[in-house]
């Protein structure tokens, strides 16, 4: 079964660092991007960027672009979101999630669990 | 590109019709996907290219549309479809994005 698994939720407070991460199992993790998506409270869906675990090639979205950070390990099939300084406003639930086929401009078809950052003083 | 989706809500009943409006600000072609997303989970990928349907999704839902105006229809709303939907364009990026979202909850 192809599975992404998304690590617990978190507590930070502003200014801290953070790294979250999204174990894939059941595929050949080099093989295909992972995407990481945002979800504010009570908001909608957005698209935050791709990452490719082959190269570690990276595309992000203008509105998160030098705020985060994509990365993988391919010898744990894990991919990663990190922030060097969090703010309160990046308090959310983040997606990651795969493309159904190996291009980066496919729909995601599996999808994390998700993981909630909270950043509160 | 933006999305806009119509309505931003809407209330029915068991069995009705039911047709969500996607709309593109410029022309994504074909490159529209639907996502249905229930309270604290994550979403699901119903439709890709506008009008291909996932394996495993119920044959209510259907999706039609090209350049700038799509929709989704459930042509019989059954209790499981109340959630919210979202379209998401990935003809242009970064980024590919996300519509709005349309609620649908119960009349």
């Amino acid at each position: 079964e192809v599975q992404l698994v998304q690590s617990e939720s978190e507590v930070r407070k502003p200014g801290e660092s953070l790294t979250i991460s999204c174990k894939s199992s059941g595929y050949t993790f080099a093989n295909y991007w992972i995407g990481w998506v945002r979800q504010m409270p009570g908001e909608g869906l957005e698209w935050m960027g791709l990452v490719h675990p082959s190269d570690s090639e990276t595309t992000y979205s203008p509105s998160f672009r030098g705020l985060v950070t994509f990365s993988t390990d391919k010898s744990t099939n894990t991919a990663f979101l990190h922030w060097n300084s969090l703010r309160a406003s990046d308090s959310a639930i983040y997606y990651c999630a795969r493309p159904y086929s190996s291009g980066w401009s496919d729909p995601f078809d599996i999808w994390g669990r998700g993981t909630l950052v909270t950043v509160s003083s | 590109i933006q999305l806009t989706q119509s309505p931003s809500s809407l209330s029915a009943s068991l069995g009705d019709r039911v047709t969500i409006t996607c709309r593109a600000s410029q022309d994504i072609r074909i490159y529209l996907a639907w996502y249905q997303q229930k309270p604290g989970k994550a979403p699901k990928l119903l439709i890709s290219g506008a009008s291909r349907l996932e394996s495993g999704v119920p044959s209510r839902f259907s999706g039609s549309g090209s350049g700038t105006d799509f929709t989704l229809t459930i042509s019989s709303l059954q209790p499981e479809d109340f959630a919210t939907y979202y379209c998401q364009q990935l003809n242009t990026y970064p980024p590919f994005t996300f519509g709005p979202g349309t609620k649908v909850d119960i009349k």
